[in-house]
């Protein structure tokens, strides 16, 4: 069954520093996306960064990257000089059949969500 | 570009009330998503529509319901509300249903959120 995990409910970390957000999934899809969002005290969810399962590559986007294993179904976001502003809750999510389609298409599975403060 | 709009932004409704979100994804965008965000269940995923037909839907009770319009637009509705309805509702605008890279990106709008009293 298709299912996201993210085992870390709160995290701190100090300002400028880097920290990596924990996400672990299941699916026995061969085509999947794996989606990293930013959801601050105001409800909008804001995307971050995109993998694709057949991406050979780490994803990057400014200061986030996502270091995907894929052999061991884990696709941990790093945030690099942390900053204030990063302080909200963050949702790893996965979406199935990306390439060929699926049933499940479409659909994104979210996890339980970090929520992250920065020090100053 | 705009990003994906919904409107309205708040809502208070009773209970025994029906009620109409609606979701105007990003232009070029064709495949839009429902979500339902509460304290207890978290995210969980209502429905996506793409070219105005339903394409996949959440393990939701038969009083959520949507559609999808020509240009793309969608609305959700919500019948006889419960006060386990009350809850952030998001929409999702994505390029397409699959094609991989930035295809399967999805943007998410501000959000409804709606209180049922």
């Amino acid at each position: 069954a298709q299912k996201i995990t993210q085992t870390q409910p709160g995290m701190f970390v100090q300002e400028k520093e880097a920290v990596t957000l924990d996400c672990t999934y299941d699916t026995s899809d061969q085509s999947y996306g794996l989606f990293w969002y930013k959801q601050p005290s105001s409800g909008e969810m804001i995307f971050l960064i995109y993998q694709g399962s057949y991406d050979e590559q780490n994803a990057t986007e400014g200061r986030y990257s996502l270091n995907f294993q894929k052999a061991r179904k884990s696709a941990n976001l790093v945030i690099s000089a942390s900053q204030l502003g990063d302080s909200a809750m963050y949702f790893c999510a996965m979406r199935e059949g990306i390439l060929l389609g699926s049933s499940n298409t479409g659909k994104l599975i979210f996890g339980q969500g970090t929520t992250l403060q920065v020090k100053p | 570009k705009a990003g994906v709009t919904q409107t309205p932004r708040y809502l208070i409704k009773t209970r025994g009330q029906q009620v109409t979100l609606s979701c105007s994804p990003i232009s070029g965008h064709r495949s839009v998503s429902w979500y339902q965000q509460t304290p207890g269940q978290g995210l969980q995923f209502l429905f996506e529509y793409f070219s105005e037909t339903q394409r996949n839907k959440g393990n939701f009770p038969g009083r959520f319901s949507g559609r999808q319009f020509s240009n793309s637009r969608s609305e959700m509705n919500v019948s006889t509300l419960e006060l386990g309805d009350s809850a952030l509702y998001l929409c999702a605008s994505s390029l397409s249903l699959f094609g991989g890279g930035r295809n399967n990106e999805q943007f998410f709008g501000p959000g409804t959120r709606l209180t049922v009293l």
